[in-house]
């Protein structure tokens, strides 16, 4: 099926820990963000890329890298886990039209402990 | 500074009837707006969207109406269905921004 792959789904860290969120998209989007989203809260954004090869900070970049080797992927580093990284983490892709909406991932839930 | 606001956390409706989900926003450069759905343990899914050129934008049982003097957007979904009961997002971008901005989000439950 078309659309946006998130791996993993589900992931315990330890503080400290570091992984990496993958994500695949098969629609030729340019366009791929990560968002956040924690209980009570709309969706934040981390990071977005308008192309392969570029990246740029959103509004909570702090803790979170980056990669866009290859325009169906976009990769969330976290380099040393803290527990207020516990959220849910969501994936999206979109054409540079923005009238046309975002497709996104099912999302992975990470936990910090 | 919140940029874009869901002020109402939560909504309850007949089935039948109508839902008003409402959004307003601050910053006088976003140019389109869009209407996100989200179930549990599901992404959001893109419902619709309006351009600040246009005062109104309908698809099938949703309508999104414009106001840019108030900075004030709302979704009407008429008539309502036990299976529109989601989370409902507003979010607001400008052309060549890349992004968008993202309200709290409205739980609208329909009771059958």
């Amino acid at each position: 099926n078309a659309g946006v792959t998130q791996t993993p789904k589900f992931r315990v860290l330890k503080t400290g820990q570091s992984m990496t969120l993958l994500c695949a998209q098969d629609m030729n989007h340019e366009y791929m963000y990560w968002y956040r989203q924690d209980p009570g809260m709309g969706l934040r954004l981390i990071h977005y890329s308008v192309g392969e090869g570029t990246t740029a900070k959103g509004e909570v970049p702090d803790g979170y890298n980056v990669s866009r080797l290859k325009k169906q992927n976009f990769l969330l580093g976290l380099e040393s886990a803290a527990p207020s990284q516990t959220s849910v983490y969501f994936c999206a892709s979109s054409y540079p039209r923005t009238g046309d909406g975002y497709t996104f991932g099912s999302g992975t839930r990470l936990t910090v402990v | 500074d919140q940029q874009v606001k869901q002020n109402s956390p939560s909504l309850s409706v007949q089935e039948g009837r109508i839902s008003i989900l409402n959004c307003d926003y601050t910053n006088s450069m976003f140019d389109y707006f869009l209407w996100y759905k989200k179930y549990p343990a599901e992404g959001p899914t893109f419902l619709i969207s309006i351009s600040s050129i246009k005062d109104k934008n309908e698809d099938g049982r949703f309508t999104v109406f414009l106001n840019k003097s108030a900075k004030h957007l709302s979704l009407h979904i008429v008539p309502s269905q036990p299976g529109d009961s989601a989370v409902y997002f507003c979010a607001a971008s400008s052309t060549n921004a890349g992004k968008s901005t993202f309200g709290d989000g409205t739980t609208l439950t329909v009771k059958p």
